[in-house]
């Protein structure tokens, strides 16, 4: 079975500092997909960036980028320059290729952005 | 273009009554979703579509729970009847999949925050 962890409930971070959002994942299926998505206090789950198991590079999507270690089974979250409305939940979710296609999502960590 | 929509945003409801939620997919998506979502918890999917057909219902409490999708587009849930533990934000999700790949990233709508008195 697919399994997320996120072990950090709360992060504090400055504006205009750089923040590390740590996810790690079990499965034994060796084709995947993991996925971040952000929620902001209106509810909406807002997607950020994907990282396929097969890619050979990190996924990067402006601010964002996805520190994929493999062996590790991680698949960190960089935001670069925080700012204060990257104030949010953030989520992080596995899909297996296939016939599953079930997301399977972590318990998030929530984000804050201070002056 | 268009979000995923979805109505009422917020339902206030007791005990026992029926209760429907309504999702409008991003135009041309074929797969339909929807999560039940927690207080402090991720998302749960309840039932997937491929069109109009239901692929994956097996984590929905069909006792009480049912949902459509008729037309291939927009899809209704609906509890019948409603119990304390059903508070929770019901959140709907479309993607563009196509053949076996199922990577296909998934957009969410703004959710349904249901509240049973």
């Amino acid at each position: 079975a697919q399994k997320i962890t996120q072990t950090q409930p709360g992060m504090f971070v400055q504006e205009k500092e750089a923040v590390t959002l740590d996810c790690t994942y079990d499965t034994s299926d060796p084709s995947y997909g993991l996925f971040w998505y952000k929620q902001p206090s209106s509810g909406e789950m807002i997607f950020l960036i994907y990282q396929g198991s097969y890619d050979q590079q990190n996924a990067t999507e402006g601010r964002y980028s996805l520190n994929f270690q493999k062996a590790r089974k991680s698949a960190n979250l960089v935001i670069s320059a925080s700012q204060l409305g990257d104030s949010a939940m953030y989520f992080c979710a596995m899909i297996q290729t296939g016939t599953a296609s079930k997301l399977t999502f972590g318990t998030g960590t929530r984000l804050q952005v201070t002056l | 273009e268009a979000g995923v929509v979805q109505s009422p945003r917020y339902k206030i409801i007791e005990k026992k009554q029926p209760v429907a939620f309504w999702c409008n997919p991003i135009s041309g998506h074929n797969t339909l979703y929807w999560y039940l979502q927690n207080l402090g918890q991720g998302p749960e999917l309840l039932i997937r579509y491929e069109n109009e057909e239901a692929v994956d219902d097996s984590q929905l409490p069909k006792d009480r729970f049912s949902a459509e999708r008729l037309k291939g587009v927009d899809s209704t849930l609906k509890i019948q009847p409603a119990e304390l533990g059903d508070s929770a934000v019901y959140l709907c999700a479309s993607s563009h999949s196509t053949g076996g790949i199922h990577t296909d990233t998934q957009y969410f709508g703004p959710g349904t925050r249901l509240t049973v008195l």
